[in-house]
């Protein structure tokens, strides 16, 4: 059974750090690909970044380059977010998925339940 | 960015009806467009991928058409569980964007 689930986040000042992490399980964690995407209160859905686990290939929406960092360790089935320099705007609700293929088209068909950042002094 | 344009932004339906939800693209997106469906407090749940394509598990009354520009969703009869807010998603460029979402209610 494919289950993804996030970890790590919290209540952080303007400014700060935070790491989310990802454990997956059930599939080929190394051959695939993962996403983040976030959801502000709300609001609706905002991709974030997204990671190819053979080329180790990153991608990122324009708000969060420089500032965001997709990792993965395959040894460990872990996907992770670096989020520095946070903002107010970045408050959200932010989900781990898996690519249904890592062949276009793309689509995500296995999501974390999310896990809620707040950025806030 | 391509601009994704889901209308109705809101719709009230009785169960039974048979309901449609469109989205648009600013530009082409071919087939690369997915549908998801929401619930409160819950992750999103893909329905329909590549346009057509019905994923593995969702009942057959979800339906998925177009391409290019102009794509559409479709219930066939709405059942109590369907109530919910569904998104549509492009996926032919980086950055990935997803409309505004569209919140089917109860009449």
């Amino acid at each position: 059974e494919v289950q993804v689930m996030e970890s790590g986040g919290g209540l952080v000042q303007p400014g700060g750090s935070l790491r989310l992490s990802c454990a997956a399980s059930g599939f080929t964690f190394s051959s695939n690909a993962m996403g983040w995407v976030r959801q502000a209160p709300g609001k609706g859905l905002e991709w974030v970044s997204s990671i190819f686990g053979s080329s180790g290939s990153t991608y990122y929406t324009d708000s969060v380059k420089g500032r965001f960092t997709i990792s993965s360790d395959n040894s460990k089935n872990a996907l992770y977010l670096q989020m520095n320099s946070l903002r107010a705007e970045d408050t959200a609700v932010y989900y781990c998925a898996k690519y249904g293929s890592i062949m276009a088209p793309h689509y995500l068909d296995y999501w974390g339940q999310g896990t809620l950042v707040t950025v806030s002094s | 960015d391509i601009q994704m344009t889901q209308s109705p932004s809101s719709l009230s339906a009785s169960v039974g009806d048979r309901v449609t939800i469109t989205c648009r693209a600013s530009q082409s997106v071919r087939n690369s467009l997915n549908w998801y469906q929401q619930k409160p407090g819950k992750a999103p749940k893909v329905l329909i991928y590549a346009a057509s394509s019905l994923q593995s598990g969702v009942p057959s009354r979800f339906s998925g058409s177009g391409s290019g520009t102009d794509f559409t969703l479709t219930i066939s009869s709405l059942q109590p569980e369907d109530f919910a807010t569904y998104y549509c998603q492009q996926s032919n460029a980086n950055p990935w964007t997803f409309g505004q979402g569209t919140k089917v209610e109860i009449k």
